[in-house]
């Protein structure tokens, strides 16, 4: 069975702060990482990654990905409130399926 | 451009009842989905699509069932409906999804209630 868990859970920072959120896996016919963030509605995009060791960068957002060691993590630098939400990390098999952790929630206090 | 659209918004059934949410996509997307979110938790794989004509059972398909008779539609319904099925559900569609703009689009979610 694909399995993809996230760590921590919860994550409350201030302002400015530093934050790396985690996500590793176990799947059969590994295709690709996502991330995406969730606010009060659907999740919206962030990354996708399908090779290791290459960062995907967005702003203060950024992610990369290990195949060797299975996991993945998303960064973000200059945390603000608006960046509060939950993360979610989701795994492509190659049959078509889209396995989803539990995801992180962050709260940024100002 | 409507992308992923899911209806009802709301519903509230009552145990025992059935329903059928809607699901249709206008980008052409060969992949759709169907997540349930329960308070806190990470989305939970009910059915996907790989085709017209094709579906498979996700992580948690016990008391839902799918058709894919188009590109565009997948819907799910609810049989005998339970409190354990009170939740989110998102419908979701993607190009394959090892491909660039191969990411999920997400449908705006149906909340579901039963009483």
């Amino acid at each position: 069975e694909d399995k993809v868990v996230q760590s921590p859970l919860s994550l409350v920072v201030h302002e400015g702060d530093t934050v790396t959120l985690n996500c590793s896996y176990e799947v059969t016919n590994f295709r690709s990482l996502l991330w995406y963030k969730q606010e009060k509605k659907a999740p919206t995009f962030l990354f996708m990654l399908t090779s290791s060791g290459i960062e995907k960068k967005s702003g203060r957002l950024s992610s990369i990905l290990d195949k060797k060691e299975l996991f993945s993590i998303l960064n973000i630098t200059a945390t603000q409130t608006g960046d509060s939400a939950i993360y979610l990390c989701a795994v492509g098999a190659g049959a078509g399926k889209s396995t989803f952790g539990d995801g992180t929630t962050l709260t940024v206090k100002p | 451009n409507a992308g992923v659209t899911q209806t009802p918004k709301f519903r509230i059934l009552k145990i025992g009842q059935s329903m059928t949410l809607q699901c249709t996509q206008d980008m052409n997307h060969n992949y759709m989905y169907w997540y349930r979110q329960d308070p806190g938790m990470g989305l939970k794989l009910i059915y996907y699509s790989v085709g017209a004509g094709i579906t498979d059972k996700g992580e948690v398909p016990n008391g839902y069932n799918v058709s894919r008779s188009t590109t565009e539609d997948f819907p799910l319904r609810l049989e005998l409906a339970a409190p354990s099925q009170t939740s989110v559900y998102f419908c979701a569609s993607s190009s394959p999804i090892w491909t660039p703009g191969g990411e999920l689009f997400f449908g705006e979610g149906s909340r579901l209630t039963v009483l």
